[in-house]
């Protein structure tokens, strides 16, 4: 199965800055690669999808880039409600795999 | 609206078995792949099992393959994944998801653009 490395595990920042997420496969995966969100209590929404393409209605302030085998998702000016939980998902080849998720704390 | 519903989680002994359902509705449901995704308390997002639109490709996560069986009726809008076997280790909040493209047969059909809000299965004596 394809392993997917996501980094940092989590991360403390405060309103306003920009933040940077990482995930690497353990093989290429072309830009078969999505990003999600999740909020305690809550299930996990999709943000971003063929690793650079904003799902609709999610904020501009959400990007992503990356191809092959590394991948990151950048949130810039973060605001209160981006506090949660990240995921990447790679859905190149089954068995689909996640990355080991980065939470994102207030500082 | 697109909508999924999940069932039939609870309480189960190990060794156990349970069959968990997720009702779908506002889509051409026989379309689309659909997937279960768990969450162990505390943990990760952990794919467990996919299945085509036709129901006749089904794929696992090697911690669940040879105990998990995924199934569609598609007449009844349903998707289903039956789990025997049951180990404390299988024990966490089931999400049913909705490939984002139809059609896909073998490999994914894109994103899981689609959740339900999850079923809680509990192995525990």
């Amino acid at each position: 199965a394809i392993q997917m490395t996501q980094s940092p595990s989590s991360l403390s920042a405060s309103v306003g800055d920009s933040v940077t997420i990482t995930c690497r496969a353990s093989q290429g995966i072309r830009n078969d690669l999505g990003w999600y969100q999740q909020k305690p209590g809550k299930a996990p929404k999709l943000l971003i999808y063929t690793a650079s393409t904003l799902e609709s209605g999610v904020p501009s302030r959400f990007s992503g880039s990356g191809s092959d085998t590394d991948f990151t998702l950048t949130i810039t000016s973060l605001q209160p409600e981006d506090f949660a939980t990240y995921y990447c998902l790679q859905d190149y080849l089954y068995p689909r795999t996640f990355g080991q998720g980065t939470k994102v704390e207030i500082k | 609206d697109v909508q999924l519903l999940e069932s039939g989680g609870g309480l189960v002994q190990p060794g156990g078995s349970v069959r968990l359902s997720c009702a779908a509705s506002g889509f051409t449901f026989s379309v689309y792949a659909m997937n279960w995704v768990r969450q162990a308390p505390g943990k990760g997002l952990e794919w467990v099992s996919g299945v085509s639109g036709s129901g006749g490709r089904t794929y696992y996560a090697d911690s669940v393959k040879g105990r998990f069986t995924i199934s569609r009726d598609n007449p009844m809008n349903t998707l289903y994944l039956e789990m025997n076997s049951l180990r404390a280790d299988d024990t966490a909040l089931y999400y049913c998801a909705k490939d984002r493209i139809g059609g896909s047969y073998y490999s994914p059909g894109g994103p899981l653009h689609i959740w339900g809000q999850g079923t809680m299965v509990t192995v525990s004596s």
